[in-house]
């Protein structure tokens, strides 16, 4: 099956500890997406990577880090300096371009006590 | 950064009524997209109308856009229960998204 695969579904961490979270796409898109999803809000863009290799800053970057060292995996890193880690996590996929919908995973939440 | 927003309002309906929804957003855009997102679950993308366009169907669904007026509708005909979701406008260039905060339809069989 192709698609975006997120894991785990949900993540406990203690505070101050640093928690990767996983991003898979089959699905050739160049272009993947980490978003933060906070209760009754809408989506808010943390990372994000056009190409292999380049990443750019979204809206609200501190405190979270990214690698995309292969094309297939976009894995974010949220660290101790985020003050307020617990949400819900999406990545998102697609075409390299503007006119192109984006693909989401299912999302992992994540909270931190 | 261009940001969609949705009208902000719960929508409780019965099963077979129309539902309508509203986004407005500030800047000049590429294109308009529409996501629903079931409890829990990721985006699923509806519709996409490039600014050039006015009005686009898919199946039940009809979005308009106003450029001028910095604003969208989307229009689901005849719901059903399985509609019960949170409804996002989303806004494109610069090659990203930038989302409203949604809109929670409630479809009552």
């Amino acid at each position: 099956d192709g698609g975006i695969t997120q894991s785990p579904k949900y993540l406990f961490r203690k505070e101050g500890q640093n928690v990767t979270l996983s991003c898979e796409q089959n699905l050739n898109h160049d272009a993947m997406y980490w978003y933060r999803q906070d209760p009754g809000q809408g989506l808010r863009l943390i990372y994000y990577s056009q190409i292999v290799n380049d990443f750019q800053k979204g809206d609200i970057a501190e405190g979270y880090s990214v690698s995309r060292e292969k094309k297939e995996s976009f894995p974010l890193t949220v660290t101790s300096a985020q003050k307020n880690p617990t949400a819900f996590y999406l990545c998102a996929s697609s075409i390299r371009g503007e006119a192109y919908e984006q693909y989401f995973g299912p999302g992992t939440r994540l909270t931190v006590t | 950064s261009q940001q969609g927003e949705e009208d902000p309002q719960a929508l409780s309906i019965q099963e077979g009524e129309n539902a309508t929804m509203n986004c407005s957003y500030k800047t000049s855009i590429n294109n308009l997209q529409w996501y629903r997102q079931n409890s829990g679950r990721g985006l699923v993308h509806l519709i996409l109308i490039r600014s050039n366009e006015r009005e686009k169907h898919s199946g039940r669904l009809r979005v308009t856009l106003d450029t001028s007026k910095k604003s969208s509708s989307l229009l689901i005909t005849a719901s059903r229960a399985a509609d019960t979701a949170s409804y996002f406008c989303a806004t494109n260039g610069n090659n990203r998204l930038a989302f409203g905060k949604g809109n929670q339809v409630v479809v009552i069989p």
